[in-house]
């Protein structure tokens, strides 16, 4: 079936330091790949997303690439601030019998210190 | 704004009470979704509507069940908790049609004592 692994937290990191979460998935045919974040006290809402192969997802500094090859979708920051810290969760979107489903990876807690 | 309210943030509830965790959406989605988050598993869906009246078993139903008599309002319930569900509930509404995202409420963290 349809699955997503994501590295393991926390992510523990100084401010303006590089961050790449590495995100890999298992599904047939093409998928829809996402990143949702969760801040504390909040549900999730959606970072980024990919819909095809090679295509790159970008919102507030932050960017991920769909690749297909390595059935990959890492994210990546090149500086991260204390506000960043956040759990964040790949997911990945597929058509099913007629309809939508995501299914989450376990979600990386990111802290970062000043 | 797009608005995905559930009606408790924090709920306590007894064994073997009869738990209703309520869910309003604004955007006339048609999908919503019920998912339970808990820490080394991420988020596991418990159930779906594609519509009105209309439910799908997510991969975790089991001491569940849900109602959605209008578009807008979906309901967990849980028939007899138990303390093994104990967990943070996510409610999320999308359109039917992909790729599209999913809205999130804020969560209820229901404790089962």
């Amino acid at each position: 079936g349809n699955s997503v692994t994501q590295m393991e937290g926390p992510v523990t990191l100084s401010e303006e330091a590089f961050l790449t979460i590495n995100c890999t998935y298992t599904a047939t045919g093409y998928p829809s790949l996402f990143w949702y974040v969760q801040y504390p006290g909040e549900g999730l809402q959606l970072l980024l997303k990919a819909t095809k192969a090679d295509d790159k997802g970008s919102n507030k500094g932050f960017e991920a690439t769909y690749r297909k090859e390595t059935t990959s979708f890492h994210l990546e920051k090149g500086s991260v601030q204390v506000s960043d810290s956040a759990v964040y969760f790949c997911a990945l979107s597929k058509l099913n019998t007629g309809f939508q489903k995501l299914v989450f990876g376990t979600g990386t807690r990111l802290l970062v210190s000043p | 704004d797009v608005k995905v309210t559930q009606s408790s943030r924090y709920l306590v509830k007894r064994t073997g009470e009869k738990v209703f965790l309520e869910c309003v959406q604004d955007m006339d989605h048609e999908n919503m979704f019920w998912y339970r988050q808990d820490p080394g598993l991420g988020l596991r869906l418990i159930y779906f509507s594609y519509d009105v009246k209309m439910k799908e078993k997510g991969d975790i139903p089991e001491g569940y069940s849900v109602s959605r008599e209008k578009k807008e309002r979906f309901s967990l319930i849980l028939e007899s908790a138990s303390t093994n569900q104990t967990s943070m509930y996510l409610c999320a509404s999308s359109y039917p049609q992909g790729p599209t995202e999913a809205f999130f409420g804020q969560g209820t963290r229901l404790t089962v004592v």
